[in-house]
């Protein structure tokens, strides 16, 4: 499967802990894009990453959210100390060059915050 | 005011019917236009990318743009129950490289 893939697709957190989602770009691409997905929402747009760089988190809330794109392995979401507010699907999209390139999206890890 | 409003529906509609979706948008610094296809609980997929004002065709999906207007729309022809999603229109500035999503509208065909 040459396709975005993310994991783990379901993840339980008690609040106060950590979740940690993974997100492996479609073979040949470089860029990185997370965005949240809240019930009855659209979509929107976090961070957009290169390998070792953070180009666009403005949509990042600033607190206890942070990402990354190693130069070896997965994009890696991190949110400390949870809140039920977190509670989405979390989307990855990657393409292979930054301007005027399509996003293709990997199925998601979906979030629940008890 | 939301930077893109689209129609959250439902919309039902018969197997074989035309179906039109529809978004408008208000910040004309959007030149890049795409449609998504959300099945439940998975992840979007690309149907549809343009960057111009006009139509354009692919298999029984329409795109159609009308930037003076700032107003865009998915025809979906001879719909099918496995077109049964929610569809999200993306727009794109082209140097924010951060993709804008309509709230999505819930399409179910009926057999």
């Amino acid at each position: 499967n040459a396709g975005v893939m993310q994991n783990p697709r379901h993840l339980v957190r008690r609040r106060g802990q950590e979740a940690r989602l993974r997100c492996s770009p479609m073979k040949g691409h470089s860029h990185v894009y997370w965005y949240r997905q809240l019930p009855e929402e659209g979509l929107k747009f976090m961070v957009y990453l290169q390998k070792e760089n953070i180009i666009d988190e403005s949509g990042m809330p600033k607190e206890r959210f942070s990402a990354e794109f190693p130069k070896e392995g997965p994009s890696i979401l991190r949110i400390q100390q949870v809140v039920r507010g977190d509670s989405a699907a979390y989307f990855c999209a990657s393409s292979d060059r930054g301007i005027q390139e399509t996003q293709y999206f990997g199925p998601g890890t979906r979030l629940l915050v008890l | 005011q939301k930077e893109v409003e689209q129609d959250p529906g439902p919309l039902s509609v018969p197997e074989g019917a035309i179906v039109s979706l529809n978004c408008t948008y208000s910040n004309s610094a959007f030149q890049y236009f795409m449609w998504y296809r959300q099945y439940s609980r998975k992840g979007p997929e690309l149907l549809m990318y343009t960057y111009s004002s006009g139509n354009k065709e692919d298999g029984r999906f329409t795109a159609q743009v009308d930037k003076s207007s700032k107003y865009i729309s998915l025809f979906i022809r001879d719909s099918q129950p496995s077109d049964s999603a929610t569809y999200l229109c993306a727009l794109d500035s082209g140097s924010a490289r951060q993709l804008t999503f309509g709230s999505g509208t819930q399409l179910t065909v009926l057999p």
